[in-house]
């Protein structure tokens, strides 16, 4: 079965500092990895995806993840934090190779606070 | 951009009520999902469609929930009889052709059950 784990539940930044918000998952196959962010009261906008090809993956709004197979590891970072970064943060798997409509599994995600 | 929609954003029922949930996924989409967000919890799996009949469907997704596209742009989920704890934010999103392609998320109805 497909899990994730998100050891941080919750993580204060200061405003300008680097961010690194960790992912683990288990998939039995060529996972494809998933970083989602609400804002409270809001739905889940995509901040980046991994399905093959070259480990580290630009996202919007700055952010970045590489993927590590070895330590089945999705990490997403920030060089710079801003104010309006602070959200919860979800990562995600899902696979290509159980079928087309596979569904994603989520992790319990890390509140983002952002100090000024 | 296009987008995923629902509605409505709230709803309010009581207990044994029955409720619809109404999605417009993004046109030429061809897979859709439902998901659910208890308060405070992670986003979990309910059921995904495709073809006309589901192709998935997690434990959660019993007797109680049926999905349907009853034209060519709306996708619902139905809960016939209401219960407490299915109180939470229901999510839909839809997928392109791609195997690999994006869930693009709308921005959920918050359920609340009395």
């Amino acid at each position: 079965a497909q899990s994730v784990t998100q050891p941080d539940i919750h993580i204060t930044v200061s405003e300008g500092a680097s961010l690194e918000l960790r992912c683990n998952y288990s998939y039995g196959a060529t996972p494809y990895l998933f970083w989602y962010v609400q804002s409270p009261g809001q739905g889940l906008q995509l901040l980046l995806k991994y399905f093959s090809g070259d480990t580290l993956v630009q996202g919007i709004k700055g952010f970045e993840a590489e993927f590590k197979r070895s330590q089945s590891s999705f990490n997403l970072r920030k060089p710079s934090v801003h104010w309006s970064d602070a959200a919860e943060y979800f990562c995600a798997v899902g696979g290509g190779n159980t079928g087309t409509a596979s569904k994603l599994t989520f992790g319990t995600g890390t509140r983002l606070q952002v100090t000024l | 951009e296009p987008e995923v929609t629902q509605t409505p954003s709230h709803q309010v029922t009581q207990m044994g009520q029955e409720v619809i949930l109404r999605c417009v996924p993004i046109s030429n989409h061809l897979y859709f999902y439902w998901y659910r967000q208890i308060l405070g919890q992670k986003v979990e799996f309910l059921v995904s469609f495709y073809n006309n009949e589901i192709s998935e469907k997690s434990e959660i997704f019993d007797d109680q929930f049926s999905v349907e596209r009853p034209d060519g742009s709306n996708f619902t989920l139905k809960i016939r009889s209401t219960k407490l704890e299915d109180s939470a934010m229901y999510f839909c999103a839809s997928k392109g052709r791609e195997v690999t392609g994006t869930q693009y998320f709308g921005p959920g109805t918050r359920l609340l059950v009395l």
